[in-house]
C-alpha cells in the first residue's frame, strides 16, 4: 500500500504564479516525521524541510510555504511568486517502522513542476 | 567542505558483470543509504547501516550487496542477480541524534550514479 501519495505527477506554471505541491501519508504512529525534499535536473536531492507530528504549526521560508494537516494527513507545499530555478522534482517523504527497532523514510512519486518564463 | 561524494558519475556495464558504486562521506555521519531511482518513480530503499561492520536490507535488497568497513564509505555491488540494474543511483547519510531513530534525521545526499546495463 501506497504511504505518501503525491497525485500530481506534473505541474507547469508561468513565472510568477504561486503553486501548491500537494502530498497526503497514511502511518499508524503517533510519532513520526515528514520532509520535502528537492531534485533539481543535476539529479542530488536537496533537504527542504522537516516536521514532527507534535508540530502542525505552519512554516514559511521565503517564497517557500508549508502547510500541515493531521486531521487530513496532509503536507503540502507552496511556491509563491514561482520561479525558473524553482524547476525540478519536488519529493515528500514519510518516516516509517520497519520492524525491529528500525525506521525508514518512504517517499513518494514525486512531483515534477516546470516554471515556464 | 563537506559532503557525500559518489564515482563515477556514469557507469555502463554489460549484462552478466557486477559493478560496484562508491559511496564517501566526510560529514561524521552514522547512517548511510542507498536508494535506487527509477524514471518516473520515488526513492526506494536498498540497504541501510547504522554502524560501521553492520547493515540492513531495505525494501529491494535482492541483487544488491553492500559492506560497512569504515565509518566513511559504503559501497554498492550490483550483482548480476539484478534482473534490471539500469538506474539512477542515490548515496546518503545522516547523523545520530541521542534517543531518536536515524530516519528522523535530514538525509544528505550525494550527486548519484546513473548505470546503464548493455
Amino acid at each position: 500500500a501506497q504511504k505518501v501519495t503525491q497525485a500530481q505527477t506534473e505541474i507547469s506554471v508561468v513565472e510568477k504564479e504561486d503553486v501548491t505541491l500537494d502530498c497526503v501519508y497514511e502511518t499508524r504512529d503517533t510519532t513520526y516525521y515528514l520532509f520535502w525534499y528537492k531534485q533539481p535536473p543535476s539529479g542530488e536531492l536537496v533537504f527542504l524541510i522537516r516536521r514532527n507530528s507534535f508540530d502542525e504549526q505552519n512554516e514559511i521560508s521565503g517564497r517557500y510555504s508549508w502547510n500541515f494537516q493531521k486531521s487530513t494527513s496532509s503536507f503540502n507545499f507552496t511556491i509563491t511568486a514561482s520561479q525558473v530555478v524553482d524547476s525540478a522534482v519536488y519529493f515528500c517523504a514519510l518516516t516509517l517502522y520497519s520492524g525491529a527497532g528500525s525506521y525508514q523514510l518512504t517517499f513518494g512519486k514525486g512531483t515534477k513542476l516546470s516554471v515556464i518564463p | 567542505d563537506g559532503g557525500i561524494t559518489q564515482s563515477p558519475k556514469y557507469l555502463f556495464r554489460k549484462e552478466g558483470q557486477n559493478v560496484t558504486l562508491s559511496c564517501e562521506q566526510n560529514l561524521n555521519h552514522d547512517a548511510m543509504y542507498w536508494y535506487r531511482q527509477d524514471p518516473g518513480q520515488g526513492l526506494r530503499l536498498i540497504y541501510y547501516s547504522q554502524i560501521v561492520n553492520d547493515f540492513q536490507k531495505g525494501d529491494i535488497a535482492e541483487g544488491y550487496s553492500v559492506s560497512r568497513e569504515k565509518k566513511e564509505s559504503f559501497p554498492l555491488t550490483v550483482t548480476s542477480a539484478q534482473k534490471n540494474p539500469t538506474a539512477f543511483y542515490l548515496c546518503a547519510s545522516s547523523p545520530r541524534t541521542s534517543g531518536i531513530p536515524f530516519s528522523y534525521n535530514e538525509q544528505f545526499f550525494g550527486p548519484g550514479t546513473r548505470l546503464t546495463v548493455l
